[in-house]
């Protein structure tokens, strides 16, 4: 299964944007791209997916590089109830994951 | 819906009891598994059943055993507990295999073993 990269930790203002990067140089053609996140002591829940092209949600945005081998999740106005743990995470038709440690982001008020 | 529902929140055995974590979702998805999730982690699949009556392993598989004898139901039992089982247990479904769908969790059960 391919594997994603995330930072470790983001931070960010309240009110304002932010990009979430995510590498997945091993991608292959059937990969989607997911992103859930996790809110603090609660189950992941699902924010967006892509193939090719950029996708937006009532959530969030995401931007598919050209290559696919990166992504970014876009928040466009962050706010609190924003801070969780965000996973990228690659799925094919086979039925296991992979889920790496996500980036946590930090909202400042 | 009810969604994905996870039975009991919480739990604390002794080393060496055994218990069934229950999970059972009312959205008639074909797809349910089971992952742990130890603190600063990701998950990390456990068992998964792509249909009634048929279950497979996942990552880390030892020590759990599971069934799916309805599409609705698919509880994890612990046989003999140990502490390297504490951990968050989180139960999930989804319509299909196909890669586009959306996964579904439950809140989770946060187990310690002593």
């Amino acid at each position: 299964d391919a594997k994603t990269t995330q930072p470790n930790s983001m931070e960010s203002n309240e009110e304002e944007p932010v990009h979430l990067p995510c590498n997945h140089s091993t991608i292959s053609g059937t990969d989607y791209i997911h992103w859930y996140r996790q809110l603090p002591s609660q189950g992941p829940e699902y924010v967006i997916h892509g193939l090719t092209s950029n996708v937006n949600n009532r959530m969030a945005s995401l931007a598919i590089a050209e290559d696919r081998k990166s992504s970014t999740l876009i928040l466009h106005r962050a706010t609190l109830r924003d801070a969780a743990v965000y996973y990228c995470i690659l799925r094919d038709n086979n039925y296991q994951l992979i889920w790496g440690a996500g980036t946590k982001l930090i909202i400042k008020p | 819906n009810a969604g994905v529902t996870q039975t009991p929140k919480f739990q604390v055995l002794k080393t060496g009891q055994s218990m069934t974590l229950q999970c059972a979702q009312d959205m008639n998805h074909e797809y349910m598994s089971w992952y742990r999730q130890d603190p600063g982690m990701g998950l990390r699949l456990i068992h998964y059943s792509v249909g009634a009556g048929i279950t497979d392993q996942g990552e880390v598989p030892n020590g759990y055993n599971v069934s799916r004898s309805t599409t609705e139901d698919f509880p994890l039992r612990l046989l003999s507990a140990a502490p390297s089982q504490t951990s968050v247990y989180f139960c999930a479904s989804r319509p299909g295999l196909a890669a586009y769908n959306e996964q579904f969790f439950g809140p989770g059960t946060r187990l310690t073993v002593l």
